[in-house]
């Protein structure tokens, strides 16, 4: 199975910040990579998929990079409701693995 | 638009089988996978497995093998997903999630959860 490994696991920032998110996967993925965002008590939602293609209705401000191994969610300037977790995930192979999650949360 | 909406929550004790369903609308159940994630308490994403409403067998994660049954029934367009023998463990909040995606396979849609509970 592929790991998927995010960092930080946690993290505290103001409104107005500019926040990175990393997701590192076990072996090599090339750009089959999608980022979610969970709110308390939500299911899910895709944000990016494909490594750096943004999901219909998704801000502008989120943004993702990376093919390979390493993978970025860049957040350009952090708003009230985006605080939430976020979570990678590789479609490269089965099974369809998740990162443990980011969450993000204000300082 | 595309809608998924699961059944209710459910309690269950240990060894019990729970089913949850899935119904789908707003698009042709048949064009698209759906998959079954589950989240315990507080915790992180777990990919169960997937389906394709076309027919063919599921795809299920090595960890659900031989507990984890998906169908389909496409005069509904309804997917279910029944696990067996539950343990504690299995105390968890299930969704069904759509497969879009035409290169990469992403989860476009997700349900809204059904919560499974399992305790004496």
């Amino acid at each position: 199975d592929i790991q998927m490994t995010q960092s930080p696991s946690s993290l505290s920032a103001s409104v107005g910040d500019r926040v990175t998110i990393t997701c590192r996967a076990s072996q090599s993925i090339s750009t089959y990579l999608n980022w979610y965002q969970q709110k308390p008590g939500k299911a899910p939602k895709l944000l990016i998929y494909a490594a750096s293609s943004l999901h219909s209705g998704v801000p502008s401000r989120f943004s993702g990079t990376g093919s390979g191994t390493d993978f970025t969610l860049t957040i350009s300037s952090l708003q009230p409701e985006d605080f939430a977790t976020y979570y990678c995930q590789q479609s490269y192979s089965n099974p369809r693995t998740f990162g443990q999650g980011t969450k993000v949360e204000i300082k | 638009q595309v809608q998924l909406v699961q059944s209710g929550a459910e309690v269950k004790k240990p060894g019990a089988s729970v089913k949850v369903s899935c119904k789908t609308s707003g698009y042709t159940f048949t064009n698209y996978y759906l998959n079954w994630v589950r989240q315990a308490p507080g915790q992180g994403l777990e990919w169960m497995g997937t389906i394709n409403p076309s027919g063919g067998s599921p795809y299920y994660a090595q960890k659900f093998e031989g507990r984890v049954t998906m169908t389909r029934d496409t005069s509904t367009s309804t997917v279910y997903m029944e696990l067996n023998s539950l343990r504690s463990e299995d105390t968890a909040i299930y969704y069904c999630a759509r497969e879009g995606g035409l290169a990469v396979v992403n989860f476009d849609y997700w349900g809204q959860g059904t919560l499974v509970t399992v305790s004496s």
